[in-house]
């Protein structure tokens, strides 16, 4: 089982807000990373560490934490950003990473 | 431009082995850190391993630990997995990516599309 733990399906009502969440031990100590994945397509970075975006990455995309739960909002939701969301950090070793088991994102 | 592009898969019976590659290109190879990740059909995405720039730290999933060896070779700027003793769970895309020039996050900022394996009989 995974150690980062997320909500496996998630919906928004188009331009509205949503926050997709990560919970685990390990993210009171280490920032988590969010990966966006579309169906046959390789996974996307769209936020790491506090609240950092790519390049490319809209600014709809901002991530947060706080305890062991860290937080993707999406700010008025696209019916592109309809996919997959993964979290990312490290173990509770702290030595592994390990993703969280994803979350589907649809956009109503 | 930086590419990612993944080689080496295939279908292979039970215990058996293969050698995945990655060709990096449009960046400097060596000094950044590279993981695999991988994804059965239809699951979620799956840390397997991370070398850094010069090769001399590596580390890996439980799950493939004493089967998997990662590697990587400067002057061909490609990455490798060695992946012996394969499982019917093995079986996914295996994916590389580019991680940091330092490893403070643990992100990979670029991707390749991925090489599958399949482990059946």
């Amino acid at each position: 089982s995974s150690e980062l733990t997320q909500d496996p399906i998630v919906s928004v009502a188009l331009g509205q807000t949503v926050r997709i969440t990560c919970q685990g031990d390990s993210l009171r100590n280490y920032y988590a990373t969010w990966y966006q994945q579309k169906p046959g397509q390789a996974p996307v970075l769209v936020i790491y560490g506090k609240d950092s975006r790519p390049s490319g990455i809209p600014d709809r995309f901002s991530g947060s934490s706080s305890g062991n739960t860290a937080s993707l909002t999406i700010t008025g939701a696209q019916a592109e950003d309809e996919a997959d969301y993964y979290c990312n950090s490290r173990d509770n070793s702290g030595s592994r990473q390990v993703f969280g088991g994803g979350t589907k994102l649809t956009v109503l | 431009e930086v590419q990612l592009v993944e080689s080496g898969g295939g279908l292979v019976q039970p215990g058996g082995s293969l050698r995945l590659s990655c060709a990096a290109s449009g960046f400097t190879f060596s000094n950044y850190w590279m993981h695999w990740v991988r994804q059965a059909p239809g699951k979620g995405l799956m840390w397997v391993s991370r070398i850094n720039g010069d090769g001399s730290f590596t580390n890996y999933a439980d799950s493939v630990k004493g089967r998997f060896t990662v590697s990587r070779d400067s002057a061909k700027n490609t990455l490798y997995l060695q992946v012996n003793s394969l499982r019917a769970e093995d079986t996914a895309v295996y994916y590389c990516g580019r991680g940091e020039r330092g490893y403070s996050y643990g992100y990979v900022d670029y991707w390749g599309q991925g090489t599958l394996v399949t482990v059946s009989s």
